[in-house]
């Protein structure tokens, strides 16, 4: 069981906004950034969003991050098909010194 | 451009060990700002970070409290690489292996393309 946890799927229709949250108790979210990754099918996942809501160079800006507390979204509007896959949030555990992810959420456009 | 090129068996027999080998263009394994993990992905287990190695004046590492006992991470300056060994493995251990690099932005900003890996008789 991942120590953050998504919701495991969500779907929106082309054009549309979706978010995708992500929750975790104050020991991993509330104390560190958030990154979001995106894994299309068959492939590595890549960096989305770092830092709760920073996009790395050639990151549309369809794609944005935001945190408050000890929660995390992430947000795609004018969802295109290219968009379905899955979405992984990630922090950083202080005690483990290593990377904690959430499940994962798997978006069908 | 920074590329990391995995490489390793795919099928482990049960109780032997798991070898596998990233090699690193276009950045150093002895960066001071960078920092080598490993990461695996299974349907039961999900993603799942193993460890890392890093340079900071001297090596560096940490270690997933799950694998601790049985994971070894080493960097290998003279062919500019860093390798994961998961020793005792079981069929738990079956997942897509990567290895991915902490630089500059976001905990994780390239990854390999990962290797299916095996543990069956």
């Amino acid at each position: 069981q991942s120590v953050l946890t998504q919701p495991p799927s969500a779907s929106g229709t082309p054009g549309q906004r979706v978010t995708i949250s992500c929750s975790g108790s104050s020991s991993y979210i509330r104390s560190n950034t958030v990154d979001w990754y995106q894994q299309l099918p068959g492939t590595a996942p890549k960096l989305l969003i770092f830092s709760n809501n920073q996009r790395p160079s050639g990151v549309p800006d369809r794609f944005s991050g935001s945190k408050s507390g000890t929660s995390a979204s992430l947000a795609i509007s004018g969802l295109q098909s290219e968009d379905e896959a899955d979405y992984y949030c990630a922090t950083w555990d202080d005690s483990l010194k290593g990377v904690v992810f959430g499940g994962g959420t798997k978006l069908t456009v | 451009q920074v590329q990391l090129q995995q490489s390793g068996p795919g099928l482990v027999k049960p109780s032997q060990t798991l070898s596998l080998t990233c090699a690193i263009s276009g950045d150093s394994v002895s960066s001071n700002s960078a920092a080598w993990n490993w990461i695996r992905q299974s349907p039961s287990r999900g993603l799942e970070w193993l460890g890392r190695t890093y340079y900071r004046s001297k090596w560096y590492n940490d270690y997933a409290v799950s694998v601790k006992s049985r994971i070894t991470i080493n960097p290998d300056t003279s062919k500019n690489q860093f390798s994961l060994q998961l020793n005792s493995v079981t069929p738990e251990d079956t997942a897509v292996y990567y290895c991915a690099r902490k630089g500059d932005i976001g905990y994780l900003d390239l990854w390999g393309r990962g290797t299916l890996v095996t543990v069956s008789s």
